[in-house]
């Protein structure tokens, strides 16, 4: 079965600091995708990065970065010069094949990491 | 661009009564997902359909069912409400399996 834990559960920064969520999966599946996701305090899902398990480059995307380290199982979210608006919970998330398909299926979530980025 | 939609926003129901929540999909997926969040608890998978056909189940209570229509709208229904059903429920959709893109989840809250 498939498995996602954030070790962290809550972090507190300060403005301009930089910040690295952990994330670490456990699958059987040679194939599957990672996400992360933020979700403010307003609810929603917001959808950050999905990364293929072939696609081993890291990557940046403005302040926000990712490392994806198939060796460790993990993949690392790092916010760089965090601001107040980072404010947030930021899930990673898992999805496998189905059996003998081409397509992903449901997303298994990690606990969540609770970010406070205080001015 | 437009996103997945779900109705209602806020629903309140009291204990055993029974609850419907609809989600219309990204015109031209074909895949609808959905999830339920516990306070303070991450998402967790339901049910999933694809093409009109249950693809995935996961766990769902037998109080809850859920279908997706011609139009590929799916909803999903909860009777014998109980106090532990008060959530938030998102639907996400996607195009042949790939990425999900969730819509703002209705919060569901049992008295």
């Amino acid at each position: 079965a498939q498995k996602v834990t954030q070790a962290q559960t809550e972090i507190s920064v300060v403005e301009k600091e930089d910040v690295t969520l952990d994330c670490v999966y456990e699958t059987r599946d040679t194939t599957y995708y990672l996400f992360w996701y933020k979700q403010p305090p307003s609810g929603e899902l917001v959808f950050l990065i999905r990364r293929n398990s072939f696609d081993e480059q890291n990557e940046i995307s403005g302040r926000y970065s990712w490392n994806f380290q198939k060796s460790t199982s993990s993949f690392n979210f790092t916010i760089t010069a965090s601001q107040v608006v980072d404010s947030a919970v930021y899930f990673c998330a898992l999805s496998e094949l189905y059996a003998g398909g081409t397509s992903y299926g449901k997303l298994t979530f990690g606990q969540g990491t609770i970010l406070t980025v205080h001015p | 661009a437009a996103g997945v939609i779900q109705s209602p926003r806020h629903l309140i129901k009291e204990k055993r009564e029974t609850a419907t929540l609809k989600c219309y999909p990204i015109p031209r997926h074909d895949t609808v997902y959905w999830y339920q969040q516990g306070p303070g608890q991450d998402p967790q998978f339901l049910i999933s359909f694809y093409e009109k056909m249950q693809s995935d189940k996961g766990s769902i209570p037998d109080r809850f069912s859920a279908q997706q229509f011609s139009d590929y709208h799916s909803e999903l229904n909860m009777s014998s409400l109980e106090l532990g059903d008060s959530a938030l429920y998102f639907c996400a959709s996607s195009l042949e399996g790939h990425e999900q893109y969730f819509g703002p989840g209705t919060r569901l809250t049992v008295t």
